[in-house]
């Protein structure tokens, strides 16, 4: 079954401090991960992408096929990071499914 | 364009009744996402459309729930003989191209007494 797992419910850190949310999946084919980031009172939107390689807001994320994991780290928190986030599994073959997402975890970064 | 929109942004309804939401999508965006999200989970697929067809259900979409996309453009959610356990922000969402980055609604939020 396709799953995504945030073992986390709430991150909390201190401006400064580095980062990390893990994501874990469960899917038997070649998966395309996605981070989702929704701030307070904002509509949930997308953060970055697996197959971009990209930094967006200072955050990356890896995808480690052999722990199955897509964490997302940034070195040096900002207090504006503080949101809910949502990491997302696209299934059903490549660019045909839909997304999956994990149950999301709160980052609060405290000044 | 101001992006997905959805409406009632707030229902409230008695058990037993039928609710529908609309969602009107970014106008050059051809597939069109409903999920539902309940306290403290992720969304929870629903349903999606390509254009005016339907490709994939959910099971969470038992027969009580129906969407419609009937010109490829805006999208109805109907929930019939609602029950409490419907209570949950329904969204909407559309992209283009399969690229994975869906753009969200603020979400219809249902509330079944």
């Amino acid at each position: 079954a396709q799953r995504v797992t945030q073992p986390e419910k709430l991150l909390s850190v201190f401006k400064g401090a580095p980062v990390e949310l893990k994501c874990n999946y469960s899917y038997s084919g070649s998966p395309e991960l996605f981070w989702y980031v929704q701030y307070s009172r904002q509509r949930l939107q997308l953060l970055l992408r697996h197959i971009s390689r990209e930094s967006i807001k200072g955050f990356t994320a890896d995808l480690n096929k052999g722990e199955t994991s897509f964490h997302l780290k940034k070195p040096f928190a900002q207090e504006e990071d503080s949101a809910m986030y949502y990491c997302a599994l696209r299934s059903g073959g490549g660019s045909q499914g839909n997304l999956i997402f994990g149950k999301g975890t709160k980052l609060s970064v405290k000044p | 364009d101001t992006g997905v929109s959805q409406d009632p942004r707030h229902k409230i309804t008695k058990r037993g009744q039928n609710v529908t939401f609309r969602c009107d999508p970014i106008s050059e965006h051809n597939r069109l996402y409903w999920y539902r999200q309940t306290l403290g989970q992720g969304p929870e697929f629903l349903t999606y459309f390509q254009n005016e067809a339907q490709l994939e259900k959910s099971r969470l979409l038992s027969d009580r729930f129906s969407a419609e996309r009937p010109k490829g453009s805006f999208s109805t959610l109907e929930i019939q003989r609602t029950e409490q356990g419907d209570s949950a922000m329904y969204l909407c969402a559309s992209d283009r191209a399969n690229t994975g980055e869906l753009f969200f609604g603020e979400g219809s939020r249902l509330t079944v007494l």
